[in-house]
């Protein structure tokens, strides 16, 4: 398997502007979360979904951010509109359950580098 | 709500030296994880801890869960450059995948 596959890599934007990221979690996990890094508040976790459907989006600053997961194999971020504060690296991670309920480690994918202006 | 604290925050040791990062959760955790961060990359898994007092060791890696499962330890035995990165403690809120991350500790290896 390829691992989680975030795009774009990197994206700068203006103000106000919409953003969408992309995830594609490892094949076979049924957990998927999305972080945001940043140098002051450190890895915050935003929203996790579990078989497609969230289950805890506490994380998620305001109404700006949504998140969704249409599929197993495919997710998005969107920002809108955008505010220079949204700057950060945003991680998406994949996981799975085992048949016991036990958790196990989360793959991470290379995260996008958002730059809002 | 749950929080994770890890000292210290930062570390500069010369290699060879040993490092100890101390993690320490406000409440009892059903398991914690270890990751590393290099710098400009991704957390990447080192290992999960389940058993009160449990220890567990990768090369020069020792990991350690606290008896009331609410703190954790990592040491490094003989530091080397490849060692530099960030490292983050990560435990799960009750009942819940909902990981909070550590604070986390960077560690800076001189050579």
């Amino acid at each position: 398997d390829a691992g989680v596959i975030q795009s774009p890599r990197h994206e700068v934007t203006e103000m106000g502007q919409e953003v969408t990221l992309r995830c594609k979690p490892i094949s076979g996990h049924d957990y998927l979360f999305w972080y945001r890094q940043t140098m002051m508040r450190g890895l915050e976790l935003l929203i996790y979904f579990n078989n497609n459907v969230p289950i805890d989006d506490s994380g998620m600053p305001e109404d700006r951010f949504s998140a969704k997961m249409p599929n197993a194999s495919f997710s998005t971020l969107k920002i809108q509109p955008s505010e220079p504060r949204d700057s950060a690296v945003y991680f998406c991670a994949s996981s799975f359950e085992g048949p016991g309920g036990e958790s196990y480690e989360q793959y991470f994918g290379p995260g996008t580098r958002l730059t809002v202006t | 709500g749950q929080q994770v604290m890890q000292i210290p925050q930062y570390q500069h040791v010369q290699e060879g030296e040993d490092f100890t990062t101390y993690c320490n959760s406000s409440t009892t955790l059903s398991n914690i994880q270890w990751y590393k961060q290099r710098p400009g990359g991704h957390p990447v898994f080192l290992i999960q801890l389940v058993k009160s007092g449990e220890v567990k060791k990768q090369k020069r890696l020792t990991f350690q869960f606290g008896e009331a499962k609410k703190n954790s330890s990592l040491h490094i035995t003989a530091t080397q450059t490849t060692d530099v990165g960030t490292y983050f403690c990560v435990g799960p809120t009750s009942g819940t995948y909902k990981y909070i991350f550590g604070t986390g500790t960077r560690l800076k290896v001189l050579a």
